[in-house]
């Protein structure tokens, strides 16, 4: 069975380009998170998705955004990058919203901006 | 709003010591709690999930431990091998959130 799957694995990007950032969660699982890490505050929420919806959405500007499609796959995209906002961005998936499954986490996108 | 925290920051070991990492929580009112190892430049991945009604989870030289009243978690690894050097992240799922709220982690040299 596939894991999580983010692509891509890394990318360098100037400050005010935008970004979009894929993630394929394991066959069946309908709830796909994003996170941002960074070595400074760690890993921080930055939005779930659930039946091509978004249901929950941490403190981040609304430079940040995401959708899911029908078959559960995900995109998150920055707009108007700042030096900032370089950082590991982890997509996590598990089976159903409620909070008391086990989530699996990719790799992760590493974006750099210069 | 939960806050995690985990102590030590950093942690060495000469291989084949038994050590426990801790992990303690600010709002007990949790689903459960998650701990996840990291290695250098790649993802999180899953080592034991305790729900809330738990004590604790075993697998294989991994045990941890939750203490919802006091907020806290322990991770007991047993008989430590240099393959265990990584970062240790716990994280707790609050109840009526969908998000998890992770710790800074503990980075863990194993000494050969």
């Amino acid at each position: 069975k596939a894991g999580v799957t983010q692509t891509p694995r890394y990318l360098i990007k100037t400050r005010g380009q935008q970004v979009t950032l894929s993630c394929s969660p394991i066959s069946g699982h309908r709830s796909v998170s994003w996170y941002q890490q960074t070595p400074g505050q760690g890993l921080q929420f930055l939005f779930e998705y659930f039946s091509e919806t978004q249901r929950n959405k941490g403190n981040f500007p609304g430079r940040f955004s995401g959708r899911q499609f029908s078959n559960s796959r995900s995109e998150m995209n920055v707009s108007t990058l700042e030096l900032g906002d370089s950082a590991l961005y982890l997509c996590a998936s598990r089976y159903d919203r409620v909070n008391t499954g086990e989530l699996f986490f990719g790799e992760g996108s590493r974006l750099t901006v210069l | 709003k939960q806050e995690v925290t985990q102590i030590p920051a950093a942690l060495s070991v000469p291989e084949g010591e038994n050590l426990v990492l801790n992990c303690s929580f600010t709002d007990s009112a949790i689903y459960n709690l998650q701990w996840f190892r990291q290695d250098p430049g790649k993802g999180l991945t899953s080592l034991l999930l305790i729900q809330s009604s738990q004590r604790e989870q075993t697998s294989g030289r991994l045990n941890a431990s939750l203490d919802k009243s006091s907020g806290r978690s322990t991770l007991y690894i047993a008989a430590s091998q240099p393959g265990d050097s990584a970062t240790y992240l716990c994280a707790v799922g609050g109840a009526g959130s969908y998000q998890l709220t992770f710790g800074k982690g503990t980075k863990l040299s194993v000494i050969p």
